[in-house]
């Protein structure tokens, strides 16, 4: 299905790596987001993005960085200052970045640290 | 700051049984608030945003800024309800989640 489309699902780091996660969509949406999705912590926001070549920090910005070069595209890096980086990312769109816009969710990248 | 809280990790109800899934939140002015869910293998989706006053699968929430509150009610649950339920809210920034209440409908 289309929409938004995260890759790899799974990805491994080793110590001292960086590593960057991509999110492609494709519903022509000018805003959007990283969260990272921890076991009873819900979802912390990362970064975000609501025009190209523009991006504002998130909760828990430290050991992470984003581009916005394309609408369609916003990868996010995970950085080896990240310490503790195992945990599971989702990025998201909305149309305009409104405030009640509903969030398009793509389907996760698990990264694990070797 | 914007927060959420979810108070209850897991919330565990008989089929047919009313369903009452907790959020509170805390923000200086006028949030705007929803309520996204997650069931097993499925993406993360909208279920329903107070503007909209709809109702969704049945569940309805009310905002309710006295208590700043915006339970997510069901009055008789089903074994297809069952999934990872996440209150949010949007204030000055993105999208503010609580930490999710994993409801379970036992038949």
């Amino acid at each position: 299905d289309g929409g938004i489309t995260q890759s790899p699902k799974y990805l491994f780091r080793k110590e001292g790596q960086n590593v960057t996660l991509s999110c492609e969509q494709n519903l022509n949406h000018d805003a959007m987001y990283w969260y990272r999705q921890d076991p009873g912590q819900g979802l912390r926001l990362i970064y975000y993005s609501q025009i190209v070549n523009d991006f504002q920090k998130g909760d828990i910005a430290e050991g992470y960085s984003v581009s916005r070069e394309k609408k369609e595209s916003f990868p996010l890096t995970v950085t080896s200052a990240q310490k503790n980086p195992t945990a599971f990312y989702l990025c998201a769109s909305s149309p305009q970045g409104g405030r009640a816009e509903k969030l398009f969710f793509g389907s996760g990248t698990q990264l694990s640290v070797l | 700051a914007q927060r959420v809280t979810q108070p209850e990790k897991l919330l565990s109800v008989f089929k047919g049984a009313p369903v009452e899934l907790k959020c509170n939140y805390s923000y200086s002015g006028s949030p705007e608030l929803f309520w996204y869910v997650q069931y097993s293998r499925q993406r993360l989706q909208l279920l329903l945003r107070h503007i909209s006053r709809e109702s969704i699968k049945g569940f309805t929430a009310d905002l309710n800024k006295g208590e700043t509150s915006f339970h997510l009610k069901k009055p008789f649950a089903q074994e297809e309800d069952s999934a990872m339920y996440y209150c949010a809210l949007t204030g000055r920034r993105a999208l503010t989640f609580g930490s999710g209440t994993r409801l379970q409908v036992q038949p």
